[in-house]
C-alpha cells in the first residue's frame, strides 16, 4: 500500500495552461505539505496544511492554490503556468501536534510530479 | 531566519570508504534533526531522525548521525560505503514552533566499485 500518493507522476504542459496535482496519504496523519524540488536538487516548501487548514504559505505567487478537502488529500492547482514552474513537486505528510508545535514523525513523502512547462 | 548549512556540495569515495557528510543549522531553541536519501529519480526516504534522547542515532543502511548541540551539527557518518549508496543526501531540521521541515541543499554523493 502506497503511503503517500501523488498524481500524475508526469506532466508536460504548455506556458499558460491551468493544471492540478492530486496527493492523498493513508497513514492517519494530521499535515500534509507540497515541497518544490528545482533542478539543482533545493527543496523547498510551499504551503502545509493541519486538518484542513492552511498552515504554511511561503513566497510562492498566488497562480498556486493548494485545496484541502479533507485531511488525507491535498490537492495542487496552478494557473497559467509559466517555464519557471518547471520542477519536481513533492507531496508529503506526517503527524504534528497541531499548528506551531513541531512535527511529531518524520515526514513522508510522495513519488514526485516533474512537471515541464514548454 | 532559521536555515541548514550543508557544506559538502559533491563527495566522490570508492567503495569501502568512510564517509562523513556535514549538516549544521541556525535555531537556538528545541530541534528535530533527519536526515533524507534521494535515489536517482526517486522520492525522498527517511534515514534517521533524532527527537530526544541519545545523540548517537542509527538510521537504516548502516547509517547514523551525531547530534552534537553546542555546534549546532547533526552530521551523517558510515564507516563503509558501497556503491549503492550514490544518490542525493539532504539534511533537514523541525523548529518547535513551526510544522515544517527546513533542507538543506543537499550532498550528491557518487561511490565508485
Amino acid at each position: 500500500d502506497t503511503a503517500v500518493s501523488q498524481t500524475p507522476k508526469y506532466l508536460v504542459t504548455q506556458m499558460g495552461n491551468d493544471k492540478s496535482i492530486k496527493c492523498e496519504q493513508n497513514l492517519g496523519h494530521d499535515t500534509m505539505y507540497w515541497y518544490k524540488q528545482d533542478s539543482k536538487k533545493f527543496l523547498k516548501i510551499m504551503f502545509s496544511y493541519n486538518n484542513k487548514e492552511l498552515i504554511i504559505n511561503e513566497t510562492v505567487p498566488n497562480r498556486f492554490s493548494p485545496k484541502s478537502p479533507d485531511k488525507a488529500h491535498l490537492n495542487l492547482h496552478i494557473n497559467s503556468l509559466e517555464l519557471g514552474d518547471s520542477a519536481v513537486y513533492f507531496c508529503a505528510s506526517s503527524l504534528t501536534g497541531g499548528p506551531g508545535q513541531g512535527v511529531y514523525s518524520p515526514l513522508h513523502f510522495g513519488n514526485g510530479t516533474r512537471l515541464t512547462v514548454t | 531566519a532559521q536555515s541548514v548549512s550543508q557544506h559538502n556540495h559533491h563527495v566522490i569515495l570508492s567503495e569501502a570508504a568512510s564517509l562523513e557528510l556535514g549538516c549544521n543549522y541556525s535555531y537556538g531553541g528545541t530541534v528535530n534533526l533527519f536526515w533524507y536519501v534521494q535515489y536517482p529519480g526517486q522520492h525522498l526516504q527517511l534515514l534517521l531522525k533524532y527527537f530526544s534522547g541519545d545523540p548517537l542515532v542509527k538510521g537504516i543502511k548502516g547509517f547514523e548521525a551525531e547530534f552534537i548541540k553546542s555546534k549546532f551539527s547533526f552530521n551523517l557518518r558510515k564507516p563503509s560505503v558501497q556503491w549503492s549508496d550514490t544518490a542525493e543526501y539532504f539534511c533537514a531540521v523541525n523548529t518547535y514552533n513551526t510544522d515544517k521541515l527546513i533542507f538543506g541543499t543537499g550532498t550528491r554523493l557518487q561511490v565508485f566499485p
